[in-house]
């Protein structure tokens, strides 16, 4: 069974500083996918950024990248220059294969400060 | 380009009463996927439907059902609503060949 652990229940970041919330996981399988997904207050569950396993490539989408390590099964996100606006909870997601439901962390809180 | 949308908003139940959630996928999506998210906690995968068919489920009751129609909207009816069943219900769509899921906003159920 696919599992996703995120051991930083809260965070906080200064405004224009840069922060990294940790992600670990767990699957028996070598095709696979895996998101973070922000959730702001107003609900909305919004796509930040996605890594396919079979990419060595760290994912970037402007201010967002990620550290995948495959052989350590951890895939950490950055947020360079934080904005107000990233406050939000944000969510480490896997999904095996192209077909399969997402398998959703516990979250992690993020607070931006002016 | 209409994103996901869900009906209602907010909605408050009795225990044992049954409900009905619904959800317009994005434009050209085919594929709806529906969650539950407790208080705190991340969204559970409740079923997937595709052609009209449940084509994967989670681990929920059979108090949790659903229906796909022609036109790729989706229903979730939950029977014999329960006070644990109070949660932020979440839609998603996608196309069937495609890797991204996008949510709609949500729909509050609260159960009393």
């Amino acid at each position: 069974a696919q599992t996703v652990t995120q051991s930083q229940p809260e965070m906080s970041v200064q405004e224009a500083e840069t922060v990294t919330l940790s992600c670990t996981y767990d699957t028996s399988e070598s095709d696979y996918y895996l998101f973070w997904y922000k959730q702001p207050p107003s609900r909305q569950m919004i796509l930040v950024i996605r890594q396919e396993a079979y990419k060595q490539q760290n994912a970037t989408e402007n201010r967002f990248s990620v550290n995948f390590q495959k052989a350590a099964k951890s895939f950490s996100l950055k947020i360079s220059d934080s904005q107000l606006g990233d406050a939000a909870m944000y969510f480490c997601v896997i999904r095996e294969g192209s077909q399969g439901n997402l398998i959703f962390g516990k979250g992690t809180k993020l607070s931006v400060k002016p | 380009d209409a994103g996901v949308t869900q009906s209602p908003t907010h909605l408050i139940k009795t225990r044992g009463q049954q409900v009905t959630l619904r959800c317009s996928p994005k434009s050209g999506h085919d594929t709806v996927s529906w969650y539950q998210q407790a208080l705190g906690q991340g969204p559970q995968f409740i079923f997937q439907y595709y052609e009209e068919e449940e084509r994967q489920r989670g681990n929920f009751p059979d108090r949790f059902s659903g229906h796909q129609f022609p036109n790729y909207s989706s229903e979730l009816n939950v029977n014999a609503l329960l006070l644990g069943d109070s949660a932020l219900y979440l839609c998603a769509s996608r196309w069937a060949s495609g890797d991204t899921q996008y949510f709609g906003p949500g729909t509050r159920l609260t159960v009393l």
